[in-house]
């Protein structure tokens, strides 16, 4: 059964303390794999897609890496308006996508 | 890039009222569109998406529709709402070209009192 699986379901970092967000996938042929950042009350926001295992992208903060199962939302020296959830997408080969529950992130001054 | 609006942005309606989200998009043509629904503290539900004008597939047996009357106008509705339609709905819009990206409209808060 395809699905998403993202941890921690919460995670409390002091400002500047780098940590890292999982996002474990099964999908029968990977055509890509997203990040999104929501606000409370807003639509998710675009960060990142990943299309094949050792890729890597970066945007301020934060860095994305994947391999063949698992994809790592990486953020480094946190800010307090980095707080967010975060959520982690797959895209199969059918074009179906299947989207985590997210992590909810909150960093404190 | 494209833009997507949705409207109304907080809804609050009587059980039994109908129902009536629009989503357009603008900076793209013939996308494929998506309506989710995201409970509290729960993940994306997909509940329809359109690969074109008129073209309808519907994901979760309910008792709401979806209308795509023109390329780039997407349309949720409800005849009769139920307390448990209550959430926060999102149009998305799928880029077709080099990455197939999904971007997000602002989201429609819906209450059903």
């Amino acid at each position: 059964e395809d699905q998403v699986t993202q941890s921690p379901e919460a995670l409390r970092l002091q400002e500047g303390e780098s940590s890292s967000l999982n996002c474990s996938y099964t999908v029968s042929g990977l055509r890509g794999l997203f990040w999104y950042r929501q606000d409370p009350g807003k639509g998710p926001e675009f960060l990142f897609t990943l299309y094949s295992a050792g890729e890597e992208k970066e945007k301020e903060r934060l860095k994305a890496t994947l391999t063949k199962k698992e994809s790592f939302l990486h953020i480094t020296a946190p800010k307090p308006e980095d707080s967010a959830t975060y959520l982690c997408a797959v895209q199969a080969i059918g074009n179906q996508f299947y989207f985590g529950t997210g992590t909810s992130l909150t960093v404190i001054p | 890039s494209q833009t997507i609006h949705q409207w109304p942005a907080t809804l609050v309606q009587p059980v039994g009222s109908p129902l009536s989200l629009e989503c357009t998009v603008e900076g793209t043509s013939n996308p494929n569109l998506y309506w989710y629904r995201q409970a509290a503290g729960r993940g994306l539900q997909l509940l329809f998406y359109s690969v074109g004008i008129g073209q309808i597939s519907s994901e979760v047996p309910q008792n709401l529709s979806a209308s795509r009357p023109q390329d780039r106008q997407f349309i949720l509705s409800s005849k009769k709402l139920l307390l448990s339609d209550s959430g926060f709905y999102l149009c998305a819009c799928q880029d077709r070209g080099r990455t197939d990206t999904q971007y997000f409209g602002p989201g429609t808060r819906l209450t059903v009192l």
